[in-house]
């Protein structure tokens, strides 16, 4: 799996878009993007994944440059829940569930 | 439908005992994956199960082991516990196989060793 980097950290104030990139630039062409977070003491909760297009769910808005190497995650009115350590994971769809985890970036959401 | 289940979800065990942790996956879910996370090492994928078996493994020691049944329930042994060992212990459930799919974890089941 590509390796991706993520800052260690991010504010946002509670009620604005809270925009979190990865950079994924080792990313091959059958390798998605996986976004899953984890709230203190928690299992991790997926978000949502893509490949190349744009994608949003309930949750959030993935967007991915055309070149891939990289992406942002948008939570487009981010709440106090939503505080929690983001991954950004970029795998093989058919490596079941395995998931090669970094640092992740710490999102803390102020009122 | 229910989520994933893992059992217990605390444990506290003595230096050179050993543990056996469970994990339900979801219904109709048929891949296993076991976790473990520490403060120093983060996130560290353990091996996963498929089928019964064991398709992939990380980088753990052989005191780390794990079967899977034939109705996908998983258990995770640690023999001979040492205090590095003391972790919260995650496993995930997905359809693999089956593109486009996540995985869905369990709340963990938290290792304490002393």
């Amino acid at each position: 799996d590509a390796k991706t980097t993520q800052p260690p950290s991010m504010d946002c104030a509670e009620g604005r878009a809270a925009n979190l990139p990865c950079n994924h630039s080792t990313i091959s062409g059958n390798e998605y993007v996986y976004w899953y977070r984890q709230i203190h003491s928690q299992g991790p909760q997926y978000i949502i994944h893509g490949l190349k297009n744009n994608e949003t769910n309930e949750m959030a808005s993935l967007i991915i440059t055309e070149d891939r190497k990289s992406s942002t995650l948008i939570l487009p009115h981010a709440t106090l829940r939503d505080t929690a350590v983001y991954y950004c994971i970029v795998r093989v769809v058919t490596s079941g569930s395995r998931l090669t985890f970094g640092e992740g970036t710490q999102l803390t959401v102020n009122p | 439908k229910a989520g994933v289940t893992q059992t217990p979800r605390y444990l506290i065990k003595t230096r050179g005992q050993q543990v056996t942790l469970s994990c339900s996956p979801i219904s109709g879910h048929r891949s296993v994956s076991w976790y473990q996370q520490t403060p120093g090492q983060g996130l560290q994928f353990l091996f996963e199960y498929f089928s019964e078996t064991q398709r992939n493994k990380g980088n753990f020691p052989g005191r780390f082991s794990g079967r899977q049944f034939s109705n996908s329930r998983s258990e995770m042994n640690v023999s001979t516990l040492e205090l590095g060992d003391s972790a919260l212990y995650l496993c995930a459930s997905s359809l693999w196989g089956v593109l486009n799919t996540e995985a869905f974890f369990g709340q963990g089941t938290r290792l304490t060793v002393v």
